[in-house]
């Protein structure tokens, strides 16, 4: 199975400020219909995860700007531009490209 | 707009069973696999099977082959996962999404513990 590596597992953050988390896959994640299937997403306490990224770098419908993805190969990075109170949470990475999908260990966000 | 509502969780005692059940709305059910995923403490998030719109395909991870079977009946739009022989470390958190790959949209999850 494809591991997913996620650092670091815990991220304080002061508001206002960038943050970064990590994803590092055991195996690229290029598939042969030319897509790189490593999506992002959060979950907040009590709540399902919601999707943020997918496909490396494509935001969600409804999801700030100030959350991005980039990275390729097996090394692909979440961002937070400016941290809100309200990103809070547990942010998990996700491979699609091999099966069994698998995800991150999960990043716990906190203020 | 798009909703996945799981049901059938529940306690049991391992070896037991369980069926359960995800009915959808606000999509065109037979345009997706559809997909089981669960997240537990020890775990984490793991992704358990998937469904082609036809049922012609199907997989699953190896934690659960053999002793969990994926089905759907489309006329219902529902999406089932019966779960046989289950152990104490199925206990987990339960959600559909969809699409294959990409996990756009989930249910709200419904819990299974397994316990004596």
């Amino acid at each position: 199975d494809v591991v997913m590596t996620q650092s670091p597992l815990s991220l304080p953050v002061t508001l206002g400020q960038p943050a970064s988390i990590s994803c590092r896959s055991t195996q690229g994640l290029l598939y042969s219909d030319g897509s790189t299937y490593l999506n992002w997403f959060q979950q907040r306490p009590g709540q399902s995860p919601r999707r943020l990224i997918y496909k490396v770098s494509n935001r969600d419908s409804g999801v700030p700007d100030r959350f991005s993805g980039s990275g390729s190969g097996t090394d692909f990075t979440l961002t937070i531009s400016r941290v809100e109170a309200e990103d809070v949470g547990v942010y998990y990475c996700m491979q699609g490209t091999h099966w069994p999908w698998t995800f991150g260990q999960g990043t716990k966000v906190e203020i | 707009q798009v909703q996945l509502v799981e049901s059938g969780g529940d306690l049991v005692k391992p070896g037991g069973s369980l069926r359960l059940s995800c009915t959808a709305s606000g999509f065109i059910f037979t345009d997706y696999y559809m997909n089981w995923i669960r997240h537990s403490p020890g775990k984490g998030l793991e992704w358990l099977s998937y469904i082609s719109p036809a049922s012609h395909d199907i997989m699953y991870a190896d934690s659960v082959r053999g002793r969990f079977a994926i089905s759907r009946d489309n006329a219902k739009r529902t999406v089932y996962l019966q779960m046989n022989s289950l152990r104490v470390d199925d206990t987990a958190v339960y959600y559909c999404a969809f699409p294959a790959r990409l996990a756009r949209d989930w249910g709200q999850g419904t819990k299974v513990t397994v316990s004596s």
